[in-house]
């Protein structure tokens, strides 16, 4: 039982790349979620997916698109990287059973983008 | 939206003593979570308290839905304890926001 997997753990793009941060979780989870960590900032909210089939924007969704592939996998892509988008990201997910909400979350480790 | 405040945000404690993090929020509890990154940068998820007592060892938290704030106390500290702990809250809409953590550094 592995959690929630992230890859890759680091990256460097140069400004104008494209990337895809991939998610999987095999708790059989309904949401999933994709934060960003800047220092100073705590954790903001990119992308959310409530189940299978919704997606829905957080706090800071310009510059990133998802897709959640299936139930076990959310990915997030960078169509054009830019460097205010250098951060650490963490995907998280959660059981989430007759569309309540109460329940705890779980992380990945963390993918560290630098874009220059 | 959901406002969330920790404090203090910085906190340096000696190996074995104790403290105590606060969270406080703009509105109703219902799915308050407390978090640890150890150095590493990995997020271990302590607990899930949107109200009471839990206890997990030498940690232990309060939250106090009715006046909307939460307690993270740490007993006999040691160095693993260092890293942020962060304390988030639930949306209607199912997403957290969190706080911008308190960065606790334990001395040997």
């Amino acid at each position: 039982n592995a959690g929630v997997t992230q890859t890759p753990k680091f990256q460097v793009l140069k400004t104008g790349q494209s990337m895809t941060l991939q998610c999987a979780q095999d708790m059989n989870h309904n949401s999933m979620y994709w934060y960003r960590q800047d220092p100073g900032m705590g954790l903001r909210l990119i992308y959310y997916s409530a189940s299978e089939g919704t997606t829905d924007k957080g706090e800071v969704p310009n510059g990133y698109n998802v897709s959640r592939l299936n139930k076990r996998e959310f990915s997030l892509r960078l169509e054009s990287a830019a460097p205010s988008q250098t951060s650490v990201y963490f995907c998280a997910s959660r059981s989430t059973p007759g569309a309540s909400y109460n329940s705890p979350l779980h992380f990945g480790n963390g993918t560290r983008l630098t874009v220059t | 939206g959901i406002q969330v405040e920790q404090s203090p945000p910085d906190l340096i404690l000696q190996e074995g003593a104790n403290s105590t993090l606060r969270c406080n929020f703009s509105d109703s509890v219902n799915n308050l979570q407390w978090f640890h990154q150890n150095p590493w940068g990995q997020l271990i998820n302590l607990f899930y308290i949107p109200s009471g007592t839990k206890q997990n060892g030498r940690l232990s938290a309060t939250t106090v839905a009715t006046e909307r704030y939460s307690l993270l106390y740490i007993s006999s500290s040691q160095t693993t304890d260092s890293g942020v702990y962060f304390c988030a809250e639930g949306e209607s809409q199912g997403n957290l926001i969190f706080g911008k953590g308190t960065k606790l550094s334990v001395k040997p």
